[in-house]
């Protein structure tokens, strides 16, 4: 079964500072991919992200940065220098691949709320 | 600018009455999914198909909730009859499937906001 766990419901900080988003993940798939989605409050869910299993480089993108632990199934994600506008749900996704079942399975997202 | 389109945005309907939703997935994109969205249970996946084909609806209540893709430019999620519990916001996404030569991430469409009185 494939499984993702954002344990964190509701993380408020001010702004500036620096803050990660943790994700814990399950499957008995070799092959899977990893994701974080953006859904700010107007509500489209927005891709940020994408790690596949074979690769565990982590990954830098302006404020943002992802590191992916196969050891520890995990695939956090932290944003740093805060902005306001960062104010959103972030989703950690599952996607493995197999044959006919190529779900994307979501984490119950980590509220993040920015204050100025 | 390529996007995942769905309709309506908003619904308000009263309990019993049929709903219908579409969904046009981007171009190309041979994977098309159903996700569903409340304060409970979070996101939700409800049906996906491939290749227009319905590979997985368990996430679904077989005995109102049904899916199709009559072509390759339309989704569609009915629901009949509704219920007040059906409150949600209904998200389609589309993508390819993953894989080395894919990104493998799904593009979601603005979403359903369904209000059932």
């Amino acid at each position: 079964a494939q499984k993702v766990t954002q344990a964190q419901t509701e993380i408020s900080v001010v702004e500036k500072e620096d803050v990660t988003l943790d994700c814990v993940y399950e499957t008995r798939d070799t092959t899977y991919y990893l994701f974080w989605y953006k859904q700010p409050p107007s509500g489209e869910l927005v891709f940020l992200i994408r790690r596949n299993s074979f690769d565990e480089q982590n990954e830098i993108s302006g404020r943002y940065s992802w590191n992916f632990q196969k050891s520890t199934s995990s695939f956090n994600f932290t944003i740093t220098a805060s902005q306001v506008v960062d104010s959103a749900v972030y989703f950690c996704a599952l996607r493995a691949l197999i044959q006919g079942a190529q779900k994307l399975v979501f984490g119950q997202g980590t509220r993040l709320t920015i204050n100025p | 600018d390529a996007r995942v389109t769905q309709t309506p945005r908003h619904k308000v309907t009263e309990m019993g009455q049929e709903v219908t939703m579409r969904c046009q997935p981007i171009l190309g994109h041979n994977t098309v999914f159903w996700y569903r969205q409340t304060m409970m249970q979070g996101l939700e996946l409800l049906a996906y198909f491939r290749n227009r084909a319905p590979l997985d609806d368990s996430g679904m209540p077989k005995d109102r909730f049904s899916a199709e893709m009559p072509d390759a430019t339309l989704a569609t999620l009915k629901i009949q009859p509704s219920e007040p519990r059906d409150s949600a916001v209904y998200f389609c996404a589309s993508g390819s499937p993953a894989g080395r030569r894919s990104t493998g991430e799904l593009f979601f469409g603005e979403g359903s906001r369904l209000t059932v009185l």
